[in-house]
């Protein structure tokens, strides 16, 4: 099975602040990647898909990028309803989409 | 527009049975896998199982393997979870998501597009 980390688990950053998080697979995944972001009490939100297509209507001051076993997904410019969990996901080794355990990204 | 409204979630007693619903408005429901999701309380997102298209294909995490079952009424646009046997670690919020594809370059590529607003199952006597 693939496994999937994520670093920093947590992180602080104030509006304005560039943010970025780090998703790593066990193996090589290609592109088979993609980024959720998630609300307290929501649904996750898909943001990035094939490890760097931005999803409709998603801003643009989120991006990702990365090939193989390691991920970025990037915030630019820190906006206050960007504060939230963040989880990469991968899509190579179907049919058990595994996830990575999180990134929360509170207000400093 | 897309919806998936989850139903069905409450309070059980372990190893006693509880069956989840999803219904799919504002897309062809029967042109897409479908999967459940789960998140146990304060944890992260842990994928339980999927149903394609046209429900001739179900794979299940192998915590849930034996003891759920995915599927799908196409003619009713719902996806269905029926859990059996279940335990204090089944509890949590399942969600329903739909699949879509990405494809370029001659690869495709799956993510979940949209999700239900999910649907909290607690397991406890």
């Amino acid at each position: 099975d693939i496994q999937m980390t994520q670093s920093p688990s947590s992180l602080s950053a104030s509006v304005g602040d560039r943010v970025t998080i780090t998703c790593r697979a066990s193996q090589s995944i290609s592109s088979y990647l993609n980024w959720y972001q998630q609300k307290p009490g929501k649904a996750p939100k898909l943001l990035i898909y094939a490890a760097s297509s931005l999803q409709s209507g998603v801003p643009s001051r989120f991006s990702g990028s990365g090939s193989g076993t390691d991920f970025t997904l990037t915030i630019s410019s820190l906006q206050p309803e960007d504060f939230a969990t963040y989880y990469c996901q991968q899509s190579y080794s179907t049919p058990g989409f595994t996830f990575g355990p999180g990134t929360k990204v509170d207000i400093k | 527009q897309v919806q998936l409204v989850e139903s069905g979630g409450g309070v059980v007693q372990p190893g006693r049975s509880l069956r989840l619903s999803c219904a799919a408005s504002g897309f062809t429901f029967s042109s897409y896998g479908m999967h459940w999701v789960r998140q146990a309380p304060g944890k992260g997102l842990e994928w339980v199982a999927v149903i394609w298209y046209d429900g001739s294909n179900k794979y299940y995490a192998d915590s849930v393997k034996g003891r759920f079952t995915i599927s799908r009424d196409n003619s009713k646009n719902t996806l269905y979870l029926q859990m059996n046997s279940l335990r204090a670690e089944d509890t949590a919020v399942y969600y329903c998501a739909r699949e879509s594809f990405y494809c370029s370059g001659g690869s495709c590529y799956s993510n979940f597009d949209y999700w239900g607003q999910g649907t909290l199952v607690t397991v406890s006597s």
